[in-house]
């Protein structure tokens, strides 16, 4: 059954910190995505990875960085927390679309939800 | 710049009756369209797709039309459940890309 795990359903952090948010998938994808959710704006692409140590911006990178040492999880680093990143973020996997003939689905994370106070 | 757009943030239906909830996009290199379906304090989960070269596929209750010149398409439910409260998002991609681009969301209600 495929599965996409994030490491954290709830996370309260305070301002200035340094954020992790980690994702593990199982399906031996290469693509993996980090999204934001916010009421009336859906879900924003904040970064992606098409394989190991490869990373592109989405539409929203300010603030974040990301990590792909292996093929199995892609982290999201809140390097400074600020309260405009408190929000829901979704962790996402998917086969390249050229190996899967066409744009694949993507399989979600539970979602975590990150408060900075 | 919004890319995939849902313009009703939220739709109430009677149990039974048919939901239809609307989707507009403004890249013509669109070709490929997929519905998610996300409840609370949960991961969105994939509920239909349609490509560029079809104006309808169907799965069960949930058919998804598309109109290419109108750059839109439309998710029906019959008949709708209380089980389908949820928001629903669309999205849009083509083939040589790799991401998709999401619209806002729809939350639907259903009631019994």
């Amino acid at each position: 059954d495929v599965k996409v795990t994030q490491s954290s359903r709830y996370l309260v952090k305070r301002t200035g910190e340094k954020v992790f948010l980690e994702c593990v998938q199982d399906m031996d994808h290469e693509n993996m995505f980090w999204y934001r959710q916010d009421p009336g704006l859906g879900l924003r692409l904040i970064y992606f990875s098409y394989d190991v140590k490869m990373k592109e911006k989405g539409d929203i990178p300010e603030g974040y960085s990301v990590s792909r040492e292996k093929k199995e999880r892609f982290s999201l680093i809140l390097e400074s927390a600020s309260t405009n990143q408190t929000s829901m973020y979704l962790c996402a996997s998917s086969s390249p679309f050229q190996l899967a003939g066409g744009p694949d689905t993507q399989y979600f994370g539970p979602g975590t939800r990150l408060t900075v106070l | 710049d919004q890319q995939v757009k849902q313009n009703s943030p939220s739709l109430s239906v009677q149990e039974g009756r048919i939901s239809i909830l609307n989707c507009d996009y403004t890249n013509s290199m669109f070709d490929y369209f997929l519905w998610y379906k996300k409840y609370p304090a949960e991961g969105p989960t994939f509920l239909i797709s349609i490509s560029s070269i079809k104006d309808k596929n169907e799965d069960g209750r949930f058919t998804v039309f598309l109109n290419k010149s109108a750059k839109h398409l439309s998710l029906h439910i019959v008949p709708s459940q209380p089980g389908d409260s949820a928001v629903y998002f669309c999205a849009a991609s083509w083939k040589s890309g790799n991401q998709f681009y999401f619209g806002t969301g729809t939350s639907l209600t259903v009631i019994p």
